[in-house]
């Protein structure tokens, strides 16, 4: 499976944007880009995941490379809630997850 | 419509017992993955169970072993418990395709002592 690399942790001011950051250079052209995140003391929650372009819904954007070998998560305001560790996701048509350490996003009030 | 739920929410066992975790998918999913996640670690994939077969399989001993009923709904067992298997277990259900998401239940936090 191909591997992510993700910062272990990052810090951001509640109510600003959040932009996490996914390395993916081993990328295959059938990788789908997953995130999800866990909140403490919960399973993990899918966020979003792309192929190619950019991609939007109502938790946050995907922004993907043109050589697709790294993408960006964003967060457009963030707030405390979204305090959790989100994992960033190759899958190339299995359907297990392969998840790594993730980024543990902290929110300051 | 209650997403993925899973019994008991805790367990605590002793070295050697045995244990069934049970789970129960979200209404219209038919595949369901079992997930370990030890503390301060991502979760690592045990096995997936789809028309009541295991369909894949994640490097776990065969001590770990599952069932799915025909409702979908599917156990996890482990034999011969060991220290080591102190963790969370996840259940995560999702349809067969894999652009699907996978939707994760509470989990149950397992003590082995």
């Amino acid at each position: 499976d191909a591997k992510t690399t993700q910062p272990n942790s990052m810090e951001s001011n509640e109510e600003e944007p959040v932009h996490l950051p996914c390395n993916h250079s081993t990328i295959s052209g059938t990788d789908y880009i997953h995130w999800y995140r866990q909140l403490p003391s919960q399973g993990p929650e899918y966020v979003i995941h792309g192929l190619t372009s950019n991609v939007n819904n109502r938790m946050a954007s995907l922004a993907i490379a043109e050589d697709r070998k790294s993408s960006t998560l964003i967060l457009h305001r963030a707030t405390l809630r979204d305090a959790a560790v989100y994992y960033c996701i190759l899958r190339d048509g299995d359907d297990k997850i392969i998840f790594g350490k993730g980024t543990r996003l902290h929110i300051l009030p | 419509d209650a997403g993925v739920t899973q019994s008991p929410t805790h367990l605590i066992k002793t070295r050697g017992q045995q244990v069934t975790l049970r789970c129960s998918p979200k209404s219209g999913h038919d595949t369901v993955s079992w997930y370990q996640q030890a503390l301060g670690q991502g979760p690592q994939f045990i096995f997936q169970y789809y028309e009541e077969e295991e369909r894949q399989r994640g490097n776990f001993p065969d001590r770990f072993s599952g069932h799915q009923f025909p409702n979908y709904s599917s156990e996890l067992n482990v034999n011969a418990l060991l220290l080591g298997d102190s963790a969370l277990y996840l259940c995560a259900s999702s349809l067969e395709s894999f652009t699907d998401t996978q939707y994760f239940g509470p989990g149950t936090r397992l003590t082995v002592l």
